[in-house]
């Protein structure tokens, strides 16, 4: 059985980093490219961006100079660090699985971000 | 920036056909998938590939393509079907997006 767990501060100060990880059971992280998605309080989904199993990753433009997306094989970890954040990054923070079909097959829980001083 | 747009909100009564559309141009080149999302959960992929059900969906859930739009189809709906649906894509430079969503209420 898949299963993947985001695990992160639930809080953040303005202008600090932000940094979560999302450790996966029953599946090679290596062998698989992984999502990071978000999701502010009563809002719709929005794409972050992909980590490619070949160690390549893409981002959404409107973040990419702001997040790095990282994978710790021997933890089973995947990670996600956003620089510079502010109150528009609070959000549940989801990872997922991208299958071989480009579906996101499994996803974490979330964790919720919020971002205050 | 890409953008998928479908209907905010769409309500049915049980037993008649929910469809819900999205558009964008560069569907006709590249997959679309359908998510389903209750309240305080992750969301569950119903359709992916355009057209392909995943094992464990319900058969009244398809997927159809035509053109610059793509369509979630959900025959017979039931009262558990009632969440927020979301199509997801991307443009041909690998830039993914998801539409705004649409809140399916069963009346």
């Amino acid at each position: 059985q898949v299963q993947l767990q985001e695990s992160g501060p639930g809080l953040v100060k303005p202008s600090e980093t932000l940094s979560l990880t999302c450790t996966v059971s029953g599946a090679p992280i290596r062998s698989y490219s992984w999502s990071w998605i978000r999701q502010p309080p009563g809002k719709g989904l929005e794409w972050i961006g992909h980590l490619y199993f070949t160690g390549g990753s893409n981002s959404a433009p409107s973040l990419k100079s702001r997040v790095t997306m990282s994978k710790d094989t021997s933890k089973r970890q995947v990670s996600l660090k956003m620089t510079s954040v502010t109150a528009a990054d609070t959000a549940v923070y989801y990872c997922a699985r991208i299958a071989g079909d480009g579906s996101y097959d499994y996803w974490g829980q979330g964790s919720l971000v919020s971002v205050s001083s | 920036s890409y953008e998928l747009t479908q209907p905010p909100s769409l309500s049915v009564s049980p037993g008649q056909t929910a469809t819900i559309n999205c558009s964008g141009d560069a569907l006709p080149k590249i997959n679309s998938y359908w998510y389903q999302q209750k309240p305080g959960q992750a969301p569950v992929l119903v359709i992916y590939k355009d057209t392909e059900r995943p094992s464990g969906i319900p058969e009244r859930f398809s997927g159809s393509s035509s053109g610059t739009t793509v369509t979630l189809t959900i025959t017979g709906v039931q009262a558990e079907d009632e969440a927020d649906y979301y199509c997801h894509s991307s443009d041909t430079s690998d830039t993914w997006v998801f539409g705004g969503g649409t809140k399916l209420t069963v009346l």
